[in-house]
């Protein structure tokens, strides 16, 4: 089954850039979406297609897919950034499945 | 303005069932694909179960596959699972949300809280 790889953690400090990566074999070849998850609340998506932004989410907010690894940008990071989040992808390969990564938290310093 | 409003969870004791309820409001149903995606408590997401707009095409996760249903119906708006045989790991908060076919998730509900345990 296809896995996708994120750091536990990662800290940033505000008005700096965070960079959240995802690790998966060839993921360059798939697309990728990214979610945030604030404590007590549903996911939201941030990124989907690897670089697109829906609607309501800021510039600030953008995303990359080449080789084995996805990143999630977010410039000039914010308190209000620091959730965990999650990439996710769909593998086809044997049976249709939906696989997220184990998430990232964003720490704001 | 989109709303999904998961109900039906609860307390169970290991084997029991339970049938989870997604009602949707603010978009046309029939035209969307929907999931599952369920949370442990303090772990990360995990895909439970997709359906099609129409129904034709139905996927789950092997961990819940032969145990877990899927359905929906397209006239009350609303998305179902059913889950038999459930076991302790199945603790989780189940989200609904609205999917574009085979790729993202969005929006999403807030989520039921399934427990199980004796």
């Amino acid at each position: 089954s296809y896995v996708l790889t994120q750091p536990p953690s990662v800290s940033v400090a505000p008005g700096k850039t965070a960079r959240i990566t995802c690790g998966g074999n060839n993921i360059g070849s798939k697309s990728v979406h990214w979610y945030q998850q604030k404590p007590g609340q549903a996911p939201v998506l941030v990124i989907y297609y690897d670089s697109d932004r829906p609607s309501g989410i800021p510039e600030r907010f953008s995303g990359s897919n080449s080789g084995n690894t996805a990143t999630l940008t977010i410039s000039r990071v914010e308190a209000g950034d620091e959730a965990d989040y999650y990439c996710q992808v769909w593998d086809s390969s044997s049976d249709h499945r939906g696989v997220f990564g184990g998430g990232t938290k964003l720490t704001v310093l | 303005e989109v709303q999904l409003v998961e109900s039906g969870g609860g307390l169970v004791k290991p084997g029991g069932s339970l049938r989870l309820s997604c009602a949707a409001s603010g978009f046309t149903f029939s035209s969307y694909s929907m999931n599952w995606v369920r949370q442990a408590p303090g772990k990360g997401l995990e895909w439970v179960s997709s359906i099609s707009s129409s129904s034709s095409y139905i996927y789950y996760a092997d961990s819940v596959k032969g145990r877990f249903t899927i359905s929906r119906d397209n006239a009350k708006n609303s998305l179902y699972l059913q889950m038999n045989s459930l076991r302790a790991e199945d603790t989780a908060v189940y989200y609904c949300a609205v999917a574009d076919w085979l790729n993202w998730f969005d929006p999403w509900g807030q989520g039921t809280l399934v427990t199980v345990s004796s």
